[in-house]
């Protein structure tokens, strides 16, 4: 499975866009890009997930650039609710697979 | 998306007995089940994959006399941890693998169980 590489925090503020770029120097053709967010005490949620390109939904985009070696997470205009841990993952197919999670970005939203 | 949930959402043991947390999908099968860990400030570190009907896999590391895993049915997996000791205290996260739907979003989290062993 392939190694990510994520900030270990970031800070914003209400109202902004932020981005969390991973790296994934060692990605392998069939692994797709997702990415989780956890609040404390609860169980991870899936965000988005990408092979390459762009992918946008009703809460996120990722950016993915040609050579698939890093990722971004773009989030819009940010709350405080969206203060959480980011955490990227890189494996085959739609988490058929078991997920190694790294250490995770975490986002603090300030007003 | 699929819901996943665990029971109990916090226990408290005394140090020596054992603990069974259970975790089940509500509305979908799921032959596979992932146990995780995760202690205060850090990530989740995946214990073992629970396969219906058959032994789990462990992660290395992970005594599977410690931490026993069964997956009985196609929406039940049960994390045993025998003769808990207040280093086990921590939050364990489930999580279970949706085989029927082609939905990208293929595996589902639970809300987590606190152990706390005193």
């Amino acid at each position: 499975l392939a190694k990510t590489t994520q900030p270990i925090s970031m800070d914003s503020y209400e109202g902004q866009e932020v981005n969390i770029t991973c790296s994934h120097n060692n990605i392998a053709t069939n692994d797709y890009i997702t990415w989780y967010q956890q609040f404390p005490s609860q169980g991870p949620r899936f965000i988005i997930q990408g092979y390459k390109t762009k992918v946008t939904n009703e809460v996120a985009s990722l950016f993915i650039p040609a050579d698939r070696k890093s990722s971004t997470l773009s989030l819009p205009r940010v709350s405080l609710s969206d203060t959480a841990v980011y955490y990227c993952l890189v494996g085959p197919s739609g988490g058929y697979n078991k997920l190694i999670f790294g250490a995770g970005t975490r986002l603090a939203v300030h007003p | 998306g699929a819901v996943v949930s665990q029971h109990p959402s916090w226990v408290i043991c005394k140090s020596g007995t054992s603990v069974k947390i259970e975790c089940r999908s509500l509305d979908f099968q799921a032959t596979t089940m992932f146990w995780y860990r995760q202690f205060p400030k850090q990530s989740l570190m995946l214990m073992a994959t629970s396969n219906e009907g058959s032994k789990a896999t462990y992660e290395q590391g992970v005594e599977k006399d410690k931490f026993l895993i069964n997956h009985a049915s196609l929406t039940l997996s049960t994390l045993t941890v025998t003769s808990a000791h207040p280093e086990d205290s921590s939050f364990y996260i489930c999580s279970a693998r949706d085989t029927t739907g082609a939905a990208e979003e293929t595996q589902y989290f639970g809300p987590g169980t606190r152990l706390l062993v005193l």
